[in-house]
């Protein structure tokens, strides 16, 4: 298996843009989760997905953030506009429900100036 | 969320075990250990997970105090492939936040040649 597909790898925007990230998690996989990381706040779980329906979005940061999980396969994170304060990387990660082990994907290193 | 508290930094030589520390007093009966490391521009991977037992995996073992309120994870011979962040994290096993893996800051893990 190809592993956790992240796209783009990298993100460079300007503040006021739309950024979508985009996430290919492991198939067979029932749970995907994102997570951003910054020197500041570490590693946050952001929001959760078990089998395509949003379970916990406790932890997205505003109205400005949001995420989709149309099927299993796919699942994006849209900041709309976003903000200098969103320069992060944002990881993707995946599980099988009953699975202890979550596979993290690459990350996509967003910068917005 | 129990809380898990790990030193900053820690140094080993090449060839030589290393043993990192992680105290979780405020541990849950059914809460797991799990242990994931970070290397540079890379996401965070799974290295071990634990309930009450030792345990033993390829990349590593996990020593669990009898009472759970500590951990040890032992990397039985450094390489520098292996200088990375580890991170200590228990997960909920019942409730809400069974799938949440809560990342602290981790010990940053340098690896001297």
């Amino acid at each position: 298996d190809a592993g956790v597909i992240q796209s783009p790898r990298h993100e460079v925007t300007e503040m006021g843009q739309e950024v979508t990230l985009r996430c290919k998690p492991i198939s067979g996989h029932n749970s995907l989760f994102w997570y951003r990381q910054t020197m500041m706040r570490g590693l946050e779980l952001l929001i959760y997905f078990n089998n395509n329906v949003p379970i916990d979005d406790s932890g997205m940061p505003e109205d400005r953030f949001s995420a989709k999980m149309p099927n299993a396969s796919f699942s994006t994170l849209k900041i709309q506009p976003s903000e200098p304060r969103d320069s992060a990387v944002y990881f993707c990660a995946s599980r099988m429900t009953r699975g202890e082990t979550q596979y993290f994907g690459p990350g996509t290193r967003l910068l917005v100036l | 969320d129990a809380k898990t508290t790990q030193p900053n930094s820690m140094e080993s030589n090449e060839e030589e075990p290393v043993h990192l520390p992680c105290n979780h007093s405020t541990i849950s009966g059914t809460d797991y250990i799990h242990w994931y490391r970070q290397l540079p521009s890379q996401g965070p991977e799974y290295v071990i997970h634990g309930l009450t037992s030792n345990v033993n995996n390829r990349m590593a073992s996990l020593a669990i105090a009898e009472d759970r309120k500590s951990s040890t994870l032992i990397l039985h011979r450094a390489t520098l492939r292996d200088a990375a962040v580890y991170y200590c994290i228990l997960r909920a096993l019942y409730g809400g936040a069974t799938n949440k893996l809560i990342f602290g800051t981790g010990t940053l893990l340098a690896v001297q040649p």
